[in-house]
């Protein structure tokens, strides 16, 4: 079972500073199954990237994917006051098919 | 416009059944991969369950293997997940989920609360 550590836990930063959130897979993975997410506090979660570097429909230009192999960057450029959540990277695979890290709080600083 | 609107959530004996239902709206649950996936309160996500498009494969989290079914009624457009022989640790907020592209989940529900406890 492939594991997905996130780092770090908590990024504290202000409004208007770049986020650099990782996503590490404890073995080689294909990025096109690589996906993340952005949820607010009470809500759902919300697809932002998928294969590891498209953004999905509605999703800012100011977040970026990256990476490949067991490393994978969520990149938020100016941070804006509605980017302040709980982040989480997603691998669908074998077994499980859908894993999950364990998530990036940002917040404000 | 996609909808997953999901219901049954409550407080259950521990041992006890619920059915969770997700009613589907702006496509059809034969043409997509639907999830489950629960997040404990203030914790992480973690998919339980999923059910292919054309109904053929079912797939269970090791930790609801033999207690959860999942199962679909095409003609109201809905999802369901009977969970059965409820323990203390199923306690979550439960969210019916559409598979994307590459395995992405690219629409959720709003979630529904499961609480076992005596």
């Amino acid at each position: 079972e492939i594991v997905l550590t996130q780092s770090p836990g908590t990024l504290s930063l202000s409004p208007g500073e770049r986020a650099s959130l990782s996503c590490t897979a404890s073995q080689r993975v294909s990025g096109t199954f690589l996906a993340w997410y952005q949820q607010q506090p009470g809500q759902a979660p919300r697809l932002l990237i998928y294969g590891a570097s498209s953004r999905a429909t509605g999703t800012p230009d100011r977040f970026s994917g990256s990476g490949s192999g067991t490393d994978f960057t969520l990149t938020i450029n100016r941070l804006e006051p509605e980017d302040f959540a709980v982040y989480y990277c997603q691998l669908y695979g074998d077994s499980p098919p859908w894993t999950f890290g364990q998530g990036t709080k940002v917040e404000i600083k | 416009e996609v909808q997953l609107v999901e219901s049954g959530g409550g407080l259950v004996q521990p041992g006890g059944s619920l059915r969770l239902s997700c009613a589907a709206s702006g496509f059809t649950l034969t043409t997509y991969w639907m999830l489950w996936v629960r997040q404990v309160p203030g914790k992480g996500l973690v998919w339980v369950s999923c059910l292919k498009s054309d109904g053929t494969t079912t797939m269970f989290a090791d930790s609801v293997k033999g207690r959860f079914t999942i199962s679909r009624d095409n003609a109201q457009n809905t999802l369901y997940l009977q969970m059965n022989s409820l323990r203390a640790e199923d306690t979550a907020v439960y969210y019916c989920a559409r598979g994307g592209f590459y395995g992405s989940i690219d629409n959720w529900g709003q979630g529904t609360l499961v609480t076992v406890s005596s």
